[in-house]
């Protein structure tokens, strides 16, 4: 089955500074590629998603990008603020056949002031 | 719109008793997914429902564990004679089957 790795598993940048979490999947078969901020005691958040025929994707001050050959993908947050400090989690699932998704570790994203 | 719900937002049982826990997806969702979050874990998938077609039960990590989905909308999950290891916060997820999933608060459920 599908396997999905995080890193790093904590992150510590200041505010302003840009961050980045990677991650690197198993099954040359996942096409769809979410990422997630969970915030304490709130469930998982969707804030933006990739699938397999786009290399690039960017909503605001989040982007993601896609190197298929490479099976890894990666989430870029510009110009970061306290209010992105949270635990954020890749997952990867196809878009046929077994559409669970399947997640990364987390990465605990801190975001100094 | 109104999100995924789901409730009890916390439950505390004694070992051994059968708990439901349920989830009401957001409204005209085809696709409905429980997943199971262990203390600063990752999620790990547990059943998948998609229209009228047989659901996906291969994340289910034992035969205590059974979910139902009633006229394609609530879905109960139940855990017959809970363990402490079956201690977590369990999510429900919605979506329309394509990949995009939302999930609800969870439930906190321990184990005592």
């Amino acid at each position: 089955g599908e396997n999905v790795e995080q890193h790093p598993s904590t992150l510590s940048v200041q505010e302003g500074d840009s961050a980045v979490i990677k991650c690197t999947y198993s099954d040359s078969a996942s096409n769809y590629f979410p990422w997630y901020k969970q915030e304490l005691g709130k469930g998982p958040q969707l804030i933006i998603d990739i699938r397999s025929n786009v290399g690039e994707k960017k909503d605001q001050r989040i982007a993601v990008t896609l190197n298929k050959t490479a099976k890894h993908f990666s989430l870029h947050i510009t110009e970061t603020q306290p209010e992105d400090s949270a635990v954020y989690f890749c997952a990867a699932s196809m878009g046929t056949g077994r559409r669970a998704l399947t997640f990364g570790s987390g990465t605990r994203l801190q975001v100094q002031p | 719109g109104a999100g995924v719900s789901q409730s009890p937002s916390n439950k505390v049982t004694e070992k051994g008793k059968d708990v439901e826990l349920r989830c009401d997806p957001i409204s005209g969702h085809t696709a409905l997914y429980w997943y199971r979050q262990s203390l600063g874990q990752g999620l790990e998938f547990l059943i998948y429902f998609q229209g009228n077609s047989a659901p996906d039960k291969s994340g289910l990590p034992s035969d205590r564990f059974s979910a139902e989905r009633t006229g394609g909308s609530v879905s109960t999950l139940t855990i017959q004679r809970t363990q402490q290891e079956d201690s977590a916060v369990y999510l429900c997820a919605s979506g329309l089957g394509e990949g995009k999933q939302y999930f609800g608060p969870g439930t906190r459920l321990t184990v005592t």
